[in-house]
Formats: C-alpha cells, sequence, structure tokens
C-alpha cells in the first residue's frame, strides 16, 4: 500500500521568504505525482504535475522536483506572498491509478 | 462545462436520512473518482469509474455507500441511513483515458453534515 507523508505539517514564515515543502511516498512505482492546493473549505486545485519520466516542472514561481528512486518530491515556492496561504497537498497517481495523498502542509505568509 | 461541477455545494441532513450528492466530469473525461475529507485529515479514496468498465469500489465504508455512473457522464454518490460519522468533504475528480499521463481535474467538493 502507498504511503505518503508530508513534512512539515505547517509552516509560517514572513511574506518574501521562500518555501519549501516535502512530500515522501513509500512504492516507487508511480505514474506521476501531483501537487495540490486547498483553500479553507473549498476544493483542490492543481498546482503542478510531474510525470514519473520528468525530475521537475515549473510553473511560475512554483517548482516541484521527483526523485522517484529515493521516493521524494519537493515543493519550492519562490518569495512568498500571503495570498500564498493555504494547505498544499501531494498525490500519487500509482499503478492502480488511484490517488494517494498526503495529509497536508499548512502554510501561513505573514505579511 | 469548463471544471467538474458538484452538487450540492452544502448539505445538512437528519441521522438516518439517504443523501444524494452529484458530479458533473468534465466533457469527456472517461474516469470518475469519489474521495472524502473528513475535517483535519487527508482524502479517502472512495470509488473509481473507467468508462464502461466494472467500478473500483474498493474504498466504499460500507454497504451504506453506493455510486452509480452512466457512461461518460454524470455520477451520483448516495448514502444511506446517515450517521454522524459520515459527515466530511465529498470531492469527485474527473480524468482524460489515462491520469497516469494527464493529471486529475477536482471539483469543488459538497460538503456534508450530519446532525
Amino acid at each position: 500500500k502507498q504511503e505518503v507523508t508530508q513534512i512539515p505539517a505547517a509552516l509560517s514564515v514572513p511574506e518574501g521568504e521562500n518555501l519549501v515543502l516535502n512530500c515522501s511516498f513509500t512504492d516507487s512505482a508511480i505514474y506521476n505525482l501531483q501537487w495540490f492546493r486547498q483553500d479553507p473549505g473549498k476544493g483542490l486545485t492543481s498546482l503542478l504535475l510531474i510525470q514519473s519520466s520528468q525530475r521537475e516542472q515549473t510553473s511560475g514561481r512554483l517548482n516541484a522536483s521527483l526523485d522517484k528512486s529515493s521516493g521524494r518530491s519537493t515543493l519550492y515556492i519562490a518569495a512568498s506572498q500571503p495570498g500564498d496561504s493555504a494547505t498544499y497537498l501531494c498525490a500519487v497517481s500509482s499503478n492502480d491509478y488511484k490517488l494517494s495523498f498526503g495529509a497536508g502542509t499548512t502554510v501561513t505568509v505573514r505579511a | 462545462g469548463a471544471g467538474v461541477s458538484q452538487s450540492p455545494s452544502n448539505k445538512v441532513t437528519e441521522k438516518g436520512k439517504d443523501v444524494e450528492l452529484r458530479c458533473d466530469p468534465i466533457s469527456g473525461h472517461t474516469a470518475l473518482y469519489w474521495y472524502r475529507q473528513r475535517l483535519g485529515q487527508g482524502l479517502e479514496f472512495l470509488i473509481y469509474f473507467q468508462g464502461n468498465s466494472a467500478p473500483d469500489k474498493s474504498g466504499l465504508p460500507s454497504d451504506r455507500f453506493s455510486a452509480e455512473r452512466t457512461g461518460e457522464s454524470v455520477s451520483t454518490l448516495t448514502i444511506q441511513r446517515t450517521q454522524q460519522e459520515d459527515s466530511a468533504v465529498y470531492l469527485c475528480a474527473s480524468s482524460l483515458v489515462m491520469a497516469g499521463n494527464y493529471g486529475y481535474t477536482f471539483g469543488s467538493g459538497t460538503r456534508l453534515t450530519v446532525v
């Protein structure tokens, strides 16, 4: 069974600081890894999708890396803003196409 | 529509009543998923539909839960004789043929409160 762990569970930083969110998974046989953002009381917004053959993906201030062999992914958010405050979820799609989610990292960016 | 649509957005029901939640996937998306998110917890897989294949129901927590989907269109998740522990946000997602290549798009969810 795929287990996904996200560290830290919560993070508070001043505006402008770079954010580093970590995700680890136990089974390296994955199809892809996806990072989502969830705002309180709302659904999930997809941020980045990394295929199993890729090492990283970038979108604006966001960069996600994937090291499949070691079962790790890192989401970097550059020059954080108060609007980046949310819960960030890492999800892995395994051989059976189900998504296995981590519990998330709740980020607070202080103005 | 442009995204995955779920209705209702909020539902309050009395314990013991049946509820039906609806999901409209993105047109052309053959795969559809239901997940549950309890307060302060991660997402739990419930059920997966892929085209006309038999659904993967392995995540349904009890026989009070059932889901249907006709072809590649709307899906409904039904919870019978609701219990307080059923209170959660129920999220639907859809994807193109192989999610491994295309990723998933989630709806905004239905917040179910059982009182």
